[in-house]
């Protein structure tokens, strides 16, 4: 069975300050992990995607994450944060292989960005 | 453009009505999801299909259903053997397994 854990239901930080969003996982097999991210009454968009490769990876609107086996790990971090950056924040895995696919996700992170 | 339509976006009904929700894609993907969002609950899946013709219930099937006949369509019906259908409801594709999904923008249901 797969899991994610986000740590923290919400984040607050001010502008122009580092983001860190939690996020552990847990998978029987090794994992395909992802971050999205909402805004208010809408749907889901993909940050960023981890498949196999490279364990650092970039996405749109400055964001990274790196992927870590030993810590069972996937954080999602900005240098500087915009007030625009202001959303909802989802970790989700779903495992490699087999014939059933299932993306599981966290319960998710408020980011509030102060001026 | 391509994308996932959901329709409607906002949608009331009396208690103990069945509802049905719409999505359609026109991104030819093969793999269509259909997932509920509550407020501090993150997105569980109800219910996803593979292929035409095919479906597997997800981890909160109980008082919804589904049909896949066309590759394009994966309605969903509430039920009035769902017990609290007022939610955020989300249809997602993906072209394959293990690859990202593409979200629509949502259809709030609430039942009142």
């Amino acid at each position: 069975a797969q899991s994610v854990t986000q740590l923290g239901s919400h984040v607050s930080v001010s502008e122009g300050a580092l983001v860190l969003l939690r996020c552990n996982y847990s998978s029987s097999v090794p994992p395909y992990l992802f971050w999205y991210v909402q805004y208010p009454n809408q749907g889901l968009q993909l940050l960023l995607k981890y498949t196999t490769g490279a364990t650092l990876v970039k996405g749109i609107n400055g964001f990274e994450a790196e992927f870590k086996k030993s810590e069972t790990s996937f954080h999602l971090t900005k240098p500087s944060a915009h007030m625009s950056d202001a959303a909802e924040y989802f970790c989700a895995v779903s495992e490699s292989g087999g014939s059933n696919y299932k993306l599981t996700f966290g319960k998710g992170t408020l980011l509030t960005v102060n001026p | 453009d391509g994308g996932i339509t959901q329709s409607p976006k906002y949608l009331f009904r009396k208690e103990g009505q069945n509802v049905t929700l719409s999505c359609e894609q026109n991104l030819n993907h093969d793999a269509m999801y259909w997932y509920r969002q509550d407020p501090g609950q993150g997105l569980r899946l109800i219910y996803y299909s593979q292929i035409v013709n095919d479906f597997q219930k997800g981890d909160i099937a109980e008082g919804y259903s589904v049909s896949r006949e066309k590759k394009e369509s994966f309605p969903l019906t509430v039920t009035s053997a769902q017990k609290n259908p007022t939610a955020f409801y989300l249809c997602a594709s993906s072209p394959a397994w293990n690859t990202e999904a593409f979200f629509g923008q949502g259809t709030r249901l609430t039942v009142v």
